[in-house]
């Protein structure tokens, strides 16, 4: 069974750094592009980044430069490092398998909160 | 990048069929894919590619793409298919993904 399992959410201040984990099982993330989405509270889906390759991997306007998506295939895991963080980075993120089609999400984790106050 | 547009809310007596629609350049391309989401919940892929539905999805979900717009079917809803629907596909450069801002469907 596939499962998703993301943790490292929390309350940060403005300008702090957080680091997200997604742990996945039953499929390994070598064989998979992945991606990261958010949620802002009572909004809709935001696309964040997606990882295809160690050398192709693509960020949305609103977080390029600031957060760094990478993959540790040992650890079967996916990572969303996110630095000089900002209010309106205040979200549940959301780590998904994408198709070949490079577009659609097919598994999802459950997410995890990240909040920007001071 | 492209933009995806989408009704901010429909709704659907029970039992009734109901349109969702998603609109954009970039689904000139692209197909576009489907997600459900309920309150407090992970989305849920319903249909992908050019009608796909994954596993456990039921067959009135359905979907069609022409042109620049894109639609999800929902025939004969039920009141557990009220919910948030998105769609998604990739943004002119092909390379990044772009979601609608989503639709709230009522059943009543």
């Amino acid at each position: 069974e596939v499962q998703l399992v993301e943790s490292g959410g929390g309350l940060i201040q403005p300008g702090g750094s957080l680091r997200l984990s997604c742990v996945a099982s039953g499929f390994t993330v070598s064989s998979y592009y992945m991606s990261w989405v958010r949620q802002a509270p009572g909004k809709g889906l935001e696309w964040v980044s997606v990882f295809y390759s160690a050398d192709r991997t693509y960020y949305a306007d609103s977080v390029k430069g600031r957060f760094t998506i990478s993959r540790d295939n040992s650890k079967n895991t996916l990572y969303l490092q996110m630095n000089s963080l900002r209010a309106e980075d205040t979200a549940v993120y959301y780590c998904a398998t994408v198709l070949r089609d490079m577009l659609t999400m097919d598994y999802w984790g459950q997410g995890t909160l990240v909040t920007v106050s001071s | 990048s492209s933009e995806l547009t989408q009704d901010p809310a429909v709704s659907v007596a029970l039992g009734q069929t109901v349109r969702i629609t998603c609109q954009g350049d970039g689904l000139r391309g692209y197909y576009a894919s489907w997600y459900q989401q309920k309150p407090g919940q992970a989305p849920v892929l319903v249909i992908f590619g050019q009608n796909n539905r994954p596993s456990g999805i039921p067959d009135r979900f359905s979907g069609f793409s022409s042109g620049s717009s894109a639609s999800l079917t929902i025939t004969g809803a039920q009141a557990e298919d009220e919910a948030d629907y998105y769609c998604n596909s990739r943004d002119s450069s092909g390379n990044r993904v772009v979601f609608g801002g989503g639709t709230k469907l009522t059943v009543l």
